[in-house]
């Protein structure tokens, strides 16, 4: 198993720029999350998914949008980059259930929006 | 809403002491507790859970200690090793975690 998987591993963007973080996760976990983490804080969850056609938002989702279309796959669009999204970006994903909740996270985006 | 605080953001302790780091919490009816290890350049890795029901887990070499009456938690990691150098966090909550801010452990020889 690969387990969970980003891309890219770093990216350089210009204010008002597009573009989509890729996470996938080949162990069929019906959770998947997004989170931001800046220096000095712990991770913030920006989005997250309980199964394929279901999301919601977390703590800090403004400027992120979220789609789930399979159970493998957990794109995030920055939908208009702005310099405050510059931070590390971590997916997760876990079974969901109780009494075997552990998250896996991947390898982190590390993301400059100049 | 929750929040999660560390007590120290450093820790330094010398190889072969038992390391402990502490987390507060604000919501008493949380019910799920989580130690997560971050290294330089990784995302972050999963120590040990422990559930509302219980006051202590122990796992290899760590034990969590969970104190409701005060929101505390803690981490015990015994005979600390530098492979144990990292950033350590605690995590509230069972799907949309909060974490604290994280303490970082560093280990001398």
């Amino acid at each position: 198993n690969a387990g969970v998987t980003q891309t890219p591993k770093f990216q350089v963007l210009k204010t008002g720029q597009s573009m989509t973080l890729q996470c996938a996760q080949d162990m069929n976990h019906e959770y998947m999350s997004w989170y931001r983490q800046d220096p000095g804080m712990g991770l913030r969850l920006i989005h997250y998914s309980v199964g394929a056609g279901i999301t919601d938002q977390g703590e800090v989702p403004n400027g992120y949008n979220v789609s789930r279309s399979t159970t493998e796959d957990f794109p995030l669009r920055l939908l208009s980059a702005a310099p405050s999204q510059t931070s590390v970006y971590f997916c997760a994903s876990s079974t969901g259930t109780v009494g075997n909740n552990e998250q896996f996270f991947g390898p982190g985006t590390r993301l400059t929006v100049l | 809403g929750e929040s999660v605080g560390l007590h120290l953001p450093t820790l330094s302790v010398q190889e072969g002491d038992n390391s402990i780091i502490n987390c507060a919490y604000s919501n008493s009816a949380s019910d799920y507790f989580i130690w997560y290890k971050q290294e330089s350049g990784k995302g972050p890795q999963f120590i040990i859970d422990i559930r509302s029901n219980m006051d202590k887990r122990q796992g290899q070499r760590v034990t969590v200690l969970l104190n409701k009456t005060v929101k505390h938690l803690s981490l015990q990691i015994a005979a600390t090793q530098p492979g144990d150098s990292a950033v350590y966090f605690c995590a509230v909550g069972f799907q949309k975690l909060v974490f604290g801010t994280g303490t970082r452990l560093l280990v001398s020889p």
